[in-house]
């Protein structure tokens, strides 16, 4: 009964390697979302799909790539990965048009470069 | 300045004692705040809505002052169960997009 879920949990791979994370909701919800925590705790927003379309896209390198193939999963691929790639990745998900606005996240996946 | 900031702390209380926190934004255009609280190695989980007219959940209450664009969290009677990073996150704009402030490490002590 997972609402939201992530995979892997953890990946730990070199420098230069190119890497994809899998998001998956069950919520029903039509946005989703990714936001990278970095080692300082700072959470933030990355992108953001509403109905598989890009609504958000913050100034991050082109090496991230999102990809949305429906409203239900939203994935995130790593081209060229670099040591600040380092960071937890969350993916969340909420509902337009909903009155609290309440994104739900995902376990978050623990990305180490080396 | 940030967009949203917080005390990082940490706040070292003992159990039972009330412990408030402050957030302040800048984006005068913010339409929506709440509270989230994330534990330790865990995905944040909202906490509260926080309304002009301040609202309260059991031991916590939420207050948001546009004027001086503040929003404030109080804890009564703290429990050891209460220890963890609480999140101030400010909406703006349309399409949810919710910046967070890098969070008020609380800690609940016996």
């Amino acid at each position: 009964d997972t609402a939201v879920s992530q995979t892997p949990k953890y990946l730990v791979t070199q420098m230069g390697n190119d890497k994809s994370i899998k998001c998956e909701q069950n919520l029903g919800h039509d946005t989703m979302y990714w936001y990278k925590q970095d080692s300082k705790k700072f959470l933030k927003i990355m992108f953001s799909y509403n109905n598989k379309e890009l609504i958000i896209n913050e100034t991050v390198p082109n090496r991230f790539s999102p990809k949305s193939p429906d409203k239900a999963h939203l994935n995130l691929h790593i081209n060229s990965l670099e040591l600040g790639d380092s960071a937890v990745y969350f993916c969340a998900s909420s509902q337009t048009g909903s009155s609290s606005y309440e994104q739900y996240f995902g376990p978050g996946t623990r990305l180490t470069v080396t | 300045r940030k967009e949203v900031e917080q005390d990082p702390g940490p706040f070292n209380v003992p159990e039972g004692a009330t412990v408030a926190f402050n957030c302040t934004y800048s984006n005068s255009a913010s339409q929506s705040f709440f509270w989230y609280r994330q534990d330790c190695r865990k995905e944040p989980k909202l906490l509260m809505s926080v309304y002009s007219s301040g609202n309260e959940d059991g031991r916590f209450t939420a207050q948001l002052n546009r004027a001086s664009q503040y929003i404030s969290l109080l804890i009564r009677d703290s429990k050891l169960s209460d220890s963890a990073t609480y999140l101030c996150v400010v909406e703006v704009g349309t399409a949810s997009k919710l910046t967070f402030g890098t969070g008020t490490r609380l800690q609940v002590t016996l």
